[in-house]
């Protein structure tokens, strides 16, 4: 199985300020079918379902605000947050689709300071 | 508007079982593959099963395999979970999320979440 490590486990940024949490994978979920990184990002808020950020590791979902950027190759992976919004405060999860059994890290939480 | 809305959920005895069923609407959904993803209380997103548009192809996690069942009726676009010797592990909120699958091939990243059903399994 392909592990998922997201760090930091928890994050406290300022308004205004730029977030980066990190993903890390055991091993390349780049494939050679389409030269793509098999990677994504979701957003989960205190008591909803998580909602699609990022996937191939950097194309943002339609709809998402242009300060979430998705950057990274091979095994190392960040999301990034240019400038904080207080709506912005939630768990964040990084998972592969590289392979079966799909995998998430262990997620982030994200706090005003 | 696309949606998927899970039901079935409840409390149920340890080896007990419980079907969940995931209802969609708004989108083809006989050409979409879909999961099945679990939450424990306070803790994060599990892969918990997956299966093919047609229902052909299925995978599971090893923490379910054997004892769970994903399904699907494309007639009544409607998703399952069949959940048997249920385990206080196995307490959850499930979710049905879709695959990727516009324009071609299927990809595994969960463009669209139900809000979850909750599964508690205690004495």
């Amino acid at each position: 199985d392909i592990v998922m490590t997201q760090s930091p486990d928890s994050l406290a940024v300022s308004l205004g300020e730029r977030a980066t949490i990190n993903c890390k994978s055991s091993q390349s979920v780049l494939h050679s079918s389409n030269n793509k990184n098999r990677l994504a990002w979701y957003q989960q808020k205190p008591g909803q379902p998580p909602k699609l950020l990022i996937y191939w590791a950097s194309t943002r979902e339609s709809g998402v605000p242009d300060r979430f950027s998705g950057s990274g190759s091979g095994t190392d992976f960040t999301l990034t947050i240019s400038s904080l919004q207080a709506e912005d405060v939630a768990d964040y999860y990084c998972q592969q689709y590289y392979i079966t059994p799909i995998t998430f890290g262990q997620g982030t939480r994200l706090e005003i300071k | 508007e696309v949606q998927l809305v899970e039901s079935g959920g409840g409390l149920v005895q340890p080896g007990g079982s419980l079907r969940l069923s995931c209802a969609a609407s708004g989108f083809t959904f006989s050409s979409y593959w879909m999961h099945w993803v679990r939450q424990a209380p306070g803790k994060g997103l599990v892969w918990v099963s997956r299966i093919s548009s047609d229902g052909s192809a299925t995978s599971y996690a090893d923490s379910v395999k054997g004892r769970f069942t994903i399904s699907r009726d494309n007639a009544k676009n409607t998703l399952y979970l069949q959940m048997n010797s249920l385990r206080a592990e196995d307490t959850a909120v499930y979710y049905c999320a879709r695959y990727s699958c516009t324009g071609g091939p299927c990809y595994g990243y969960m463009e669209v979440w139900g809000k979850g059903t909750t599964v508690t399994v205690s004495s």
